[in-house]
Parts: C-alpha cells; structure tokens; sequence
C-alpha cells in the first residue's frame, strides 16, 4: 500500500520568513496530493491540493510543488504570519483505494 | 457548507466497555471515513465505506469495527476497549468516487481508564 513521509516534525519560523514542508510517497500511481491545516483543537481543513499532472500551484501565500519522477511533493509558506502556526499534513490518494493516506504531520510555529 | 458531525467531543469509558462512535453528513457524500490521530504518526485509516452496507478494512482495523445502515452516518465499534485505544477519533466524508476532498469532523477524544 502507499507510505507517505513527511519532514519536519516541528518547524519554528520568524514571522515573515518562508516556511517548506517535505514529502515523499511510495505508490507511483498516486495522482492527487492535498495539504491539511490543523488548528489547535480544530478539525483539519483543506489548504491546497495538486494533481500529478501539475508540477506547480499557487493561492496567494502558498504554494505546493510536486516533482513524479522523484515522488516528493512539498508546502511552501511565504511571508508567515502568526496565524500560520499549526499542524500540517499532506496526503496522497492511492488509486488502489478510496482513500487518502497521510503523512505524520509538522507543527509550524511562527513567531512573532 | 459541508457539515461533519461527531456525536461527541469527549468520551471516558472503561477498560472491556463496548463504544460506539457515531458521525453523521449532511452533503450527501458516498465516502466515509474514520481516522485515529497520535502524536507523531499523523492521521491513520481504520475503515472506510464508500456505499450503504460496504466497509472496506484501513491501516489499523484490530479491534474495531463498523456500521454503515444510512448514507449520511457511519459508526466505528470498539468491541472491548483498551487503553492502547485512548486516541483521537476523526469521521471524515468525501464526494468523490476516488476518496479526495475529505471534509473532517470536529474529532472524538476518548479516554479508555
């Protein structure tokens, strides 16, 4: 089945610098890539997300890269902010099943 | 707006207790979801079910099960809870045929003593 690792665990920022997230998965023919942002006791909730025939999307501060050949996808934060603090989690559908396999989340703290 | 809703935000049972997680949607959405979230191993999938009467096993299915009798709600079954079950439960729903676009409930958090 797919494994999808994600890097760091913990990630702490100042404010205004650029924040990357890293993962890699396992199943060659996962083809939809979402990101998660989870609050402090909140649910997490849809950021970003990338097809595999995409190799780059944007939505304002955010961006998600996703190199197939490779298998790694990465969440790119710009110009933080403290409301960016949070854990995040990405994700890979396996075609082979009807659901998302996530990896193991990083906490992002921004400070101010 | 796609609303996911656990039956409760806190949950203490006892060590052997049969529990019930209920989760309803209200969108109508063919895929559910039940996920445990620790510290440090992310969000891990139990059991999905993507129609009425269908369960498919996840990642971690020992000592659970579940039910799906309706669309809109799927419960997850510890049959004999245990401490190493103490966790954060979260149901999610999808529209989609493949499993993307989860929409999450606001979790369970369940305390077995």
């Amino acid at each position: 089945g797919e494994n999808v690792e994600q890097h760091p665990s913990t990630l702490s920022v100042q404010e205004g610098d650029s924040a990357v997230i890293k993962c890699t998965y396992s199943d060659s023919a996962s083809n939809y890539f979402p990101w998660y942002k989870q609050e402090l006791g909140k649910r997490p909730q849809l950021i970003i997300d990338i097809r595999s025939n995409v190799g780059e999307k944007k939505d304002q501060r955010i961006a998600v890269t996703l190199n197939k050949t490779a298998k790694h996808f990465s969440l790119h934060i710009t110009e933080t902010q403290p409301e960016d603090s949070a854990v995040y989690f990405c994700a890979a559908h396996n075609t082979g099943r009807r659901a998302l396999t996530f990896g193991s989340g990083t906490r992002l703290q921004v400070q101010p | 707006d796609v609303k996911v809703t656990q039956s409760s935000r806190y949950l203490v049972k006892r060590t052997g207790e049969k529990v019930f997680l209920e989760c309803v949607q209200d969108m109508d959405h063919e895929n559910m979801f039940w996920y445990r979230q620790d510290p440090g191993l992310g969000l891990r999938l139990i059991y999905f079910s993507y129609d009425v009467k269908m369960k498919e096993k996840g990642d971690i299915p020992e000592g659970y099960s579940v039910s799906r009798e309706k669309k809109e709600r799927f419960s997850l079954i510890l049959e004999s809870a245990s401490t190493n079950q103490t966790s954060m439960y979260l149901c999610a729903s999808s529209p989609s045929p493949r499993g993307t676009e989860a929409f999450f409930g606001q979790g369970t958090r369940l305390t077995v003593v």
